[in-house]
């Protein structure tokens, strides 16, 4: 079974401040790993996705994020936040399923709140 | 290129009542979710669909929640007979059949308030 922990509920920065939310993940499979973003009242939306290959993967945005393997991590970082980055954070990990199906799951989510 | 489509967005209703809602995907989406997400938590998976058979409906309460998809595009989710922790945003999502991207595309929601 697969499961995604993100460590921190809410974090709270200034703007133009870097910033990272964290991800760690738990599969006995190969996992594809993705970050949301949910914006008060709407669905979530791609901010970026790690397939396979480089290991830093740039999204939308500016934000990236780094696959590492050993610490089954998957990270999201910003160099420089603007107050529109306030939004809630979810990282998702699909695994391959017997079959081919591929189920996704998401953490809890992060509340990143950028503040003047 | 339209998104995915739910309705209602909002919806009141009290204890023991039913309630369903309903999710058109993006158009050629083969694959189909319905996600519960209570406040302050991640989304749920509560059925996918490949088509119009179920892939994975194995956190779904069946005995109150049950959902279709006849002709492999539109979805209902019913819930019958509602309770209090059935409060949650109900989200539809589609991904497209063949891809291993496994991207998932949103609807806005449908939020349930049970009182």
């Amino acid at each position: 079974a697969q499961s995604v922990t993100q460590l921190d509920s809410q974090v709270p920065v200034f703007e133009e401040a870097p910033v990272e939310l964290r991800c760690n993940y738990s599969s006995s499979v190969s996992v594809y790993l993705f970050w949301y973003v949910q914006y008060p009242n709407q669905g979530l939306q791609l901010l970026l996705k790690y397939l396979s290959g480089s290991t830093l993967v740039k999204g939308i945005n500016g934000f990236e994020a780094e696959f590492n393997k050993s610490q089954t991590s998957f990270h999201l970082r910003k160099p420089s936040v603007h107050i529109s980055d306030t939004a809630e954070y979810f990282c998702a990990v699909i695994a391959s399923k017997s079959g081919g199906s591929y189920i996704p799951t998401f953490g809890r989510g992060t509340s990143l709140i950028v503040h003047p | 290129e339209a998104g995915v489509a739910q309705s209602p967005r909002y919806k009141i209703i009290e204890k023991r009542q039913s309630v369903a809602f309903w999710c058109n995907p993006i158009s050629g989406h083969a694959t189909l979710y319905w996600y519960q997400q209570i406040l302050g938590q991640g989304p749920k998976l509560l059925i996918q669909f490949q088509n119009n058979g179920v892939v994975d409906d194995s956190q779904l309460p069946k005995d109150r929640f049950s959902a279709e998809r006849l002709k492999g595009v539109d979805s209902t989710l019913k819930i019958q007979p509602a309770k209090l922790e059935d409060s949650a945003v109900y989200l539809c999502a589609s991904s497209a059949s063949g891809q291993n991207t496994g991207e998932l595309f949103f609807g806005e929601g449908s939020r349930l308030t049970v009182l």
